[in-house]
């Protein structure tokens, strides 16, 4: 069974840094692209950021790029991303997903 | 960045009536590889999204066969051939062929 779990998310001030993890099982994490979506309270899906299966390419959303920056580890079946210089509007549920499955999401609150 | 727009954006269906949610594309959406990368994702409330749809028409497994996905280049369909009142949600189209992936903005089914 597939499985992606989100962790690290958290209230920070603006300003201000964190790291989202995402441990995956259930299949052969270097065969696939991974992703970082996120939700803001009653809005809708906005993705953020992907990354090859080997890592070698990256890619972000516009509202990010330069601040957020996305990361894996294929050893141990880890996906990242390092966000910084974070923004009330980047207050959202943070999914990890491989496109056929998802997380339960982690919360990140920016908020001072 | 592909533009996915979808309609309607409210869809109020009577149980046991048929549903249809288009999705349109900015820019083509087939790959080089000849393959065509549309998604529809089912998202319940309170729930992460759920892949129903791959490559246009390709249920994920366990998905119901009332669910039935359509179209080609710019313009696709997501079509539940007798709504059940499990199927309330909000529906989402992303784009898998360009980086960075895009969403549509969302279609919430409910009953009338």
């Amino acid at each position: 069974e597939v499985q992606l779990v989100e962790s690290g998310g958290g209230l920070v001030q603006p300003g201000g840094s964190l790291r989202l993890s995402c441990s995956a099982s259930g299949f052969t994490f270097s065969n696939y692209a991974m992703h970082w979506v996120r939700q803001a309270p009653g809005k809708g899906l906005e993705y953020v950021s992907g990354i090859s299966n080997n890592g070698g390419s990256t890619f972000y959303a516009d509202s990010v790029k330069g601040r957020f920056t996305i990361s894996r580890d294929n050893s141990k079946n880890t996906l990242y991303l390092q966000m910084s210089s974070l923004r009330s509007e980047d207050t959202a549920l943070y999914y990890c997903s491989n496109e056929g499955s998802w997380g339960q999401g982690t919360l990140v609150t920016v908020s001072s | 960045d592909v533009v996915m727009t979808q309609s309607p954006l409210s869809l109020p269906v009577t149980l046991g009536q048929p549903a249809s949610i288009s999705c349109r594309s900015s820019q083509s959406l087939v790959y080089s590889d000849g393959d065509t990368y549309l998604n529809w994702f089912q998202q319940r409330p309170g729930q992460s999204p759920r892949r129903l749809i791959y490559k246009v028409s390709k249920r994920d497994s366990g998905v119901p066969d009332r669910f039935s996905g359509s179209g080609s280049g710019t313009d696709f369909t997501l079509k539940i051939s007798r709504v059940e009142a499990e199927d309330v949600g909000v529906y989402y189209c992303m784009q898998g062929t360009r980086w960075p992936r895009t969403f549509g903005q969302g279609t919430k089914v409910e009953i009338k």
